[in-house]
């Protein structure tokens, strides 16, 4: 099972223009985390937001949480050609979780 | 090492033969869990490890699947008699702190398993 939906399921841009993932889910959550997966390669964390955290920056990476709406952002600002992968949110079951749960993610491609 | 290693990295078997995927974690990383992902999906947790101990198993799919770390360093996750809708990416992660909250994960390449 799957405990975030990231929207849209694809997104395509142009180098410099700026790209916005969103992410729900559906349990009481401790934190939220996005990664960042390129073809054939394993996923690297980006950046972790805590339930009670509202924004995070880091770099060209903004992400937001907004915990009662179960729903998170991640923006990416000034994309490059090399931001083009997939971005995964996953979270932990608060009060029952033990792993990451994952969802479907978002395919950004980025052309120069 | 310097990070998450997994082999084989590519493995083909045809239709009823076992297979055995290994992950070598981080040195001293506690938490090691085991995901698997289909073509164009997320990744979906199988198994979890707080060193040694198998603490959480929900995530496999059937009594086929066997997945051991029993010296709380390397993990090697076993296939019985595969079958086609086994064929999938089998990731690797693990974690400096202890499962539930465990913070980053740092993931392995994977290994690729395709079965004829």
């Amino acid at each position: 099972s799957q405990q975030g939906e990231e929207d849209p399921q694809a997104l395509s841009i142009q180098e410099g223009e700026n790209a916005t993932m969103n992410c729900s889910y559906k349990t009481s959550i401790n934190n939220l985390q996005w990664y960042r997966q390129n073809s054939g390669r394993g996923l690297v964390h980006l950046i972790l937001i805590r339930s009670n955290e509202r924004e995070k920056h880091s770099g060209r990476l903004r992400v937001t949480l907004d915990t009662s709406k179960k729903s998170s952002s991640l923006l990416i600002t000034a994309s490059r050609a090399a931001d083009t992968a997939s971005y995964f949110c996953a979270t932990v079951d608060a009060q029952a979780g033990t792993a990451l749960i994952f969802g479907k993610g978002t395919t950004l491609s980025v052309s120069s | 090492g310097a990070g998450v290693s997994q082999s084989p990295r590519y493995k083909v078997a045809k239709r009823g033969q076992d297979v055995a995927l290994r992950c070598d974690p981080i040195s001293g990383h506690v938490s090691l869990f085991w995901y698997q992902q289909a073509l164009g999906q997320g990744p979906e947790f199988l198994t979890y490890f707080q060193n040694e101990a198998q603490l959480d198993k929900s995530g496999l799919p059937s009594d086929r699947f066997f997945a051991e770390r029993p010296e709380g360093s390397v993990s090697t996750l076993k296939i019985q008699r595969t079958q086609q809708e086994d064929s999938a990416v089998y990731l690797c992660a693990s974690s400096l702190r202890r499962g539930g909250n465990t913070g980053e994960l740092f993931f392995g390449e994977g290994s690729r398993l395709t079965v004829l």
